[in-house]
């Protein structure tokens, strides 16, 4: 069974450009979750799809973070425009959907913001 | 701000010895669950304890729930120098929302 699978890996960019990052969970899974993780601190909940609607989305800055889940599989989580503070690696993550399940985590993106 | 503390935050220990980290929460809980980060890599579920149990055993993990206390802890025996990662408790509270703590880096020296 693939895992999820995320991409880029590593990404650079000036404040006020603009990223964008992608996630393909594990086929079949229907909740996909966007974490973003401050070097030395946990993950922090962005973003939950219960396959294609948001379930929460309270810490989500959305003055400048948007994400969608077309079609319930894919999800594209973007930043604008970056400032200093969003670097961190963005995990994303998905389960089976039911309560009390567990999460497989992709490998991560990691953003830098010069 | 985060449901889950853990204690210690850091902690180094000989090959073979046992580790034990700890985790805090303030709301009641349906599940917790431990995770293993190793450095640079995605998280890796390592055990899920409902909030109806009290102890959970996975080969040389051992996961204790104290829910009148909100704790629970994590025990590693016999650590392995592949067991070097930080390892993060994670609850479910009601909503489904899944909340992290800020993790305990484990060294193992061998």
């Amino acid at each position: 069974e693939a895992g999820v699978a995320q991409s880029p890996r590593y990404k650079i960019i000036e404040k006020r450009q603009s990223v964008a990052f992608w996630c393909n969970p594990i086929s079949g899974h229907a909740t996909l979750y966007w974490y973003q993780q401050i070097l030395g601190q946990g993950p922090k909940l962005l973003i939950q799809f219960q396959n294609n609607g948001v379930v929460d989305d309270s810490q989500l800055p959305k003055d400048r973070f948007s994400a969608e889940r077309l079609k319930g599989v894919d999800s594209t989580l973007k930043i604008q425009p970056a400032k200093l503070e969003d670097s961190a690696v963005y995990l994303c993550a998905s389960s089976s959907g039911q309560r009390q399940e567990t999460q497989y985590f992709g490998p991560g993106t990691r953003l830098l913001v010069l | 701000s985060q449901q889950g503390e853990e204690d210690p935050q850091a902690l180094s220990i000989q090959e073979g010895e046992n580790a034990t980290m700890n985790c805090s929460y303030k709301t009641s809980i349906n599940n917790l669950q431990w995770y293993r980060q190793n450095s640079g890599r995605g998280l890796v579920h390592l055990i899920l304890i409902r909030s109806n149990e009290r102890e959970k055993h996975s080969g040389r993990l051992r996961v204790t729930l104290d829910t009148s206390k909100k704790s629970s802890s994590l025990l590693i025996t016999a650590s392995r120098a592949a067991d070097t990662a930080s390892y993060f408790c994670a609850t479910e509270a009601g909503g489904f929302k899944t909340i992290f703590g800020a993790g305990t880096r484990l060294f193992v020296k061998a």
